[in-house]
């Protein structure tokens, strides 16, 4: 069953908007949850990440925002580039365990 | 720092053949893990080492799929013999411990084909 759901598989934004992906997880026992970021043809990397004692973690252009009580989370690019153009994946663990993936969602910046 | 390698990066073969996956992690990393990614999916783990000791491999399909990581290194993921589903991009990723961060570096991941 998936653990970890991102029911856009895709999403269009124009360069210098705001581009927001959501993730849904259902095991309340995730305790860690991060996003990835993969270009064709390479490994994801790693982006950011929050623990579940906080609601908010900001890098840069990058923030990711958690809700508990409503097994949320979402990350917001502000403001989009080209570059920033890939998928994006969601990803959730029990604290010392393995990664619970979503399907991801392909984000495409325009200019 | 060097990343995590991986080899070979693309793989041919014909179904009930045999295949080899190999991974070296980032130097000083204690945690490896090998993932299946399928087209379409996310990557799904298939097995957990913490040094050389498998701590999860409950969803690796052990009739078919074995992994090794001897000296608590460098890893291996076979398959024997390969069946058409196995067609995916295998992921290894590595991290420095179990406790700790929690983010795991990944490989640039071998991409199978199985005909």
């Amino acid at each position: 069953d998936q653990q970890v759901k991102q029911n856009s598989p895709s999403l269009s934004v124009q360069e210098g908007r705001i581009s927001i992906l959501n993730c849904d997880y259902t095991n309340s026992m995730f305790d860690y949850f991060l996003w990835y970021k993969k270009y064709p043809a390479e490994g994801p990397t790693f982006l950011i990440s929050i623990s579940s004692i906080k609601d908010k973690n900001e890098d840069g252009r990058f923030t990711v925002f958690l809700n508990k009580s409503a097994k949320h989370l979402s990350l917001h690019i502000v403001p989009s580039q080209p570059g920033d153009s890939a998928v994006y994946f969601c990803a959730a663990s029990p604290s010392g365990y393995a990664l619970n993936f979503g399907k991801g969602t392909s984000l495409l910046v325009t200019p | 720092e060097a990343g995590v390698a991986q080899s070979p990066r693309y793989k041919i073969i014909e179904k009930r053949q045999s295949v080899a996956f190999w991974c070296n992690p980032i130097s000083g990393h204690a945690t490896l893990y090998w993932y299946q990614q399928i087209l379409g999916q996310g990557p799904k783990l298939l097995i957990q080492f913490q040094n050389n000791g498998v701590v999860d491999d409950s969803q690796l399909p052990k009739d078919r799929f074995s992994a090794e990581r001897l000296k608590g290194v460098d890893s291996t993921l076979k398959i024997q013999p390969a069946k058409l589903e196995d067609s995916a991009v295998y992921l290894c990723a590595s991290r420095p411990g179990l406790a700790g961060g929690h983010e795991q570096f990944f490989g640039p991941g071998t991409r199978l084909t199985v005909l």
